[in-house]
């Protein structure tokens, strides 16, 4: 089956600091990838996505690198704020569904 | 509505019972799945239809899984005869079409007691 793997299950950063959070994808034929984030208690939240088509894309304060070469996602969050600690999930759609990682548990130490 | 609607958002049941939860969609949205997430689990994917097409139903659990879609809008999941494994978060989500962002509701927060 399919696999959406997340290189680090946690991370903690120091408020302030930029946030780096990785994802490998399995299937070379995937070309729409999403990341979400999921807070305590709550459904996942759309953050930013990007087609095969780009190796990047730009929101406000994230930042989404796909490199198709090493099937490797990535998301970056500038100045980390508290309200940034969560739950992020990387999803690939190789074909008409999408596939979810467990997810990276981001925690932001004030 | 402004995002994805679910109800009930908890819900505490005896195993044996049966339990529905309710999704209500984006407006306008033509795709409409439905996702299992247990603790510290990932998404698992159950159910998914489009439009009038046939559900993908390849994703439920067991025969006692079972969703409906009425006007393409609002759906129900059903689960008969509830067992403790069946503890989870149930997640919808909708989307423009299949080939588009999904966007998620905020669960409904299953116990079986």
């Amino acid at each position: 089956g399919e696999s959406v793997g997340l290189h680090l299950p946690t991370l903690s950063v120091q408020e302030g600091d930029n946030s780096i959070i990785n994802c490998a994808y399995s299937n070379s034929a995937s070309d729409y990838f999403i990341w979400y984030k999921q807070e305590s208690g709550k459904g996942p939240q759309f953050i930013i996505d990007i087609r095969s088509n780009m190796d990047k894309r730009q929101g406000q304060r994230v930042t989404v690198l796909l490199n198709k070469t090493v099937k490797h996602l990535s998301l970056q969050i500038a100045a980390t704020q508290p309200g940034d600690s969560a739950v992020y999930f990387c999803a690939e759609m190789p074909g008409n569904q999408f596939y979810f990682g467990t997810g990276t548990s981001l925690t932001v130490i004030p | 509505g402004a995002g994805v609607s679910q109800s009930p958002s908890n819900k505490v049941t005896e195993k044996g019972k049966d339990v529905e939860l309710r999704c209500d969609p984006i407006s306008g949205h033509t795709a409409l799945y439905w996702y299992r997430q247990s603790l510290g689990q990932g998404l698992e994917f159950l159910i998914y239809f489009q439009g009038n097409s046939a559900p993908d139903k390849s994703g439920l659990p067991s025969d006692r899984f079972s969703a409906e879609r009425t006007g393409g809008s609002v759906s129900t999941l059903t689960i008969q005869r509830t067992q403790q494994e069946d503890s989870a978060v149930y997640l919808c989500a909708s989307s423009r079409d299949r080939r588009n962002t999904i966007y998620f509701g905020e669960g409904s927060w299953l116990t079986v007691v």
